[in-house]
C-alpha cells in the first residue's frame, strides 16, 4: 500500500527554467512534509519541509506547496540548474510537528539540461 | 569530516551467512534509524532508537537485529541472509525524534 505516490518516475528540464515535482498521498493522518534530494552512491540529503498548518514554504529557489484537501504537494525550483539534477524523495510523517517515522514515495529522478 | 557515516560501503556475501553493518554519527543527535531501499526503490524505516533505546521497530524479521552501544553508534546484525536482503541500507540520525533526520552514504548489500 503506497501512501505517498510520486507518479512521475523521471523529469528532464532546460537549465533556466521552472521543474515541478509532484507528490501525492493518502493518509489524512500525514501533517509534515519533506523533500529529500539523493546523489548516486550517496545518502538523501534534506532540502526543504512544510507543516500541515501551511500551504507554502520557500528557501531560495525552492518552495514546497501543500495542498491538503487534494493530499498534494509539490517542489518547484526556479531557476533550475545543472548541479540540482538528482533523485528527489518526497517524504510524510503522522506525527505532529515532527519527522520521527517518515514514509517515503519512490523519488523522481529529475534531469537538468545544460 | 563526515556527519552519518556507515562501514562497509559494500557487501557481498553468501545466503546463510551472517553479517554486521556499522553505523556511527558525530553530530550529537540522540535518535538514530535504520532504513532499507529495496530494487523497487522505496526507501522503507526498519528500526529507531533514541537514547540507545528501541522506539519503532517496522515488522522486520528477527533476524535483523539493531545494537547502540552508545548514542553515537547504531549497528545492524543480520543473520543467516537471505537473498530478498539484497538492497541499499542507509542509517540516519535527527538531533531528536522530532527533527529532521540526516542519512548516511548507504551499504550497499547483495546476497548471492
Amino acid at each position: 500500500d503506497q501512501q505517498v505516490k510520486q507518479n512521475s518516475p523521471s523529469l528532464s528540464v532546460q537549465e533556466g527554467r521552472i521543474s515541478i515535482l509532484n507528490c501525492d498521498y493518502t493518509n489524512s493522518m500525514f501533517d509534515y512534509f519533506l523533500w529529500y534530494k539523493k546523489y548516486p552512491a550517496e545518502g538523501p540529503t534534506f532540502l526543504i519541509s512544510i507543516s500541515s498548518i501551511k500551504d507554502k514554504n520557500e528557501d531560495g529557489r525552492f518552495t514546497v506547496f501543500l495542498n491538503k484537501s487534494a493530499k498534494h504537494l509539490s517542489l518547484h525550483i526556479v531557476p533550475s540548474q545543472p548541479g540540482d539534477s538528482a533523485v528527489y524523495f518526497c517524504a510524510a510523517s503522522p506525527t505532529q510537528g515532527g519527522s520521527e517515522k517518515l514514509v517515503f514515495g519512490k523519488g523522481t529522478k529529475l534531469t537538468v539540461n545544460p | 569530516d563526515t556527519a552519518v557515516s556507515q562501514t562497509p560501503k559494500y557487501l557481498v556475501t553468501q545466503m546463510g551467512n551472517d553479517k554486521s553493518i556499522k553505523c556511527e554519527q558525530n553530530l550529537g543527535h540522540d535518535t538514530m534509524y535504520w532504513y532499507k531501499q529495496d530494487s523497487k526503490k522505496f526507501l522503507k524505516i526498519m528500526f529507531s532508537y533514541n537514547n540507545k533505546e528501541l522506539i519503532i521497530n517496522e515488522t522486520v524479521p528477527n533476524r535483523f537485529s539493531p545494537k547502540s552501544p552508545d548514542k553515537a553508534h547504531l549497528n545492524l546484525h543480520i543473520n543467516s541472509l537471505e537473498l530478498g536482503d539484497s538492497a541499499v541500507y542507509f542509517c540516519a540520525s535527527s538531533q531528536t525524534r522530532q527533527e529532521t533526520q540526516y542519512f548516511g552514504p548507504g551499504t550497499r548489500l547483495l546476497v548471492l
